[in-house]
């Protein structure tokens, strides 16, 4: 079975600083997506970011992006000019192919101090 | 916008207590899943449905049960509430991956915090 792990349950950033949360799977699958979702105290969870496997290229949106490594089954968020907005839980989540459920991972809580 | 919305943020009911969760969306989607969020244990999926009338058990399905009479609507029921049932249940959505483009991302709602007594 498919499984996620995210081992950092709590991180902290400062400010206009730069972040990276880990996240590792274990999949047999060669065709699967992954997903970073956002879920900021009291409010829905929003996606932040996607990454189709059988794409080279580490996806990127404004201030986020990933570090994709398949061999190594790692897939970690990188968040820059970090602000006090993106105080949240961060959960990574993967979907094999042939099926529409998504795993997720424990979850990581992001504070950013001033 | 998609709109996932859940009945309510907040309930209280005691042990015991038949309780209905009540998720409604307005994007046409065909997927509706339920999950529950408790600290330390992330998203765990309860049941889910990919059509009116269809389920599909989760990982954690004891003493829950799901209905789907309506494409927007996935009710989630629990028959007799007990303590360990108090969590975060989230509702969610998806257009189908078989056959389709998308990379089925899940599109949720604000979550309802239930608390048993």
């Amino acid at each position: 079975a498919q499984t996620v792990t995210q081992s950092q349950p709590e991180m902290s950033v400062q400010e206009a600083e730069t972040v990276t949360l880990s996240c590792t799977y274990d999949t047999s699958e060669s065709d699967y997506y992954l997903f970073w979702y956002k879920q900021p105290p009291s409010r829905q969870m929003i996606l932040v970011i996607r990454q189709e496997a059988y794409k080279q290229q580490n996806a990127t949106e404004n201030r986020f992006s990933v570090n994709f490594q398949k061999a190594a089954k790692s897939f970690s968020l990188k968040i820059s000019d970090s602000q006090l907005g993106d105080a949240a839980m961060y959960f990574c989540a993967y979907r094999s192919g042939d099926t529409d459920k998504l795993i997720f991972g424990t979850g990581t809580r992001l504070q950013v101090f001033p | 916008d998609v709109k996932v919305t859940q009945s309510s943020r907040y309930l209280v009911k005691r042990t015991g207590e038949k309780v209905f969760l009540e998720c409604v969306q307005d994007m046409d989607h065909e997927n509706m899943f339920w999950y529950r969020q408790d600290p330390g244990l992330g998203l765990r999926l309860i049941y889910f449905s990919y059509d009116v009338k269809m389920k599909e058990k989760g990982d954690i399905p004891e003493g829950y049960s799901v209905s789907r009479e309506k494409k927007e609507r996935f009710s989630l029921i629990l028959e007799s509430a007990s303590t360990n049932q108090t969590s975060m249940y989230l509702c969610a959505s998806s257009w189908i991956v078989a056959g389709q483009t998308n990379t089925g991302e899940l599109f949720f709602g604000e979550g309802s915090r239930l608390t048993v007594l």
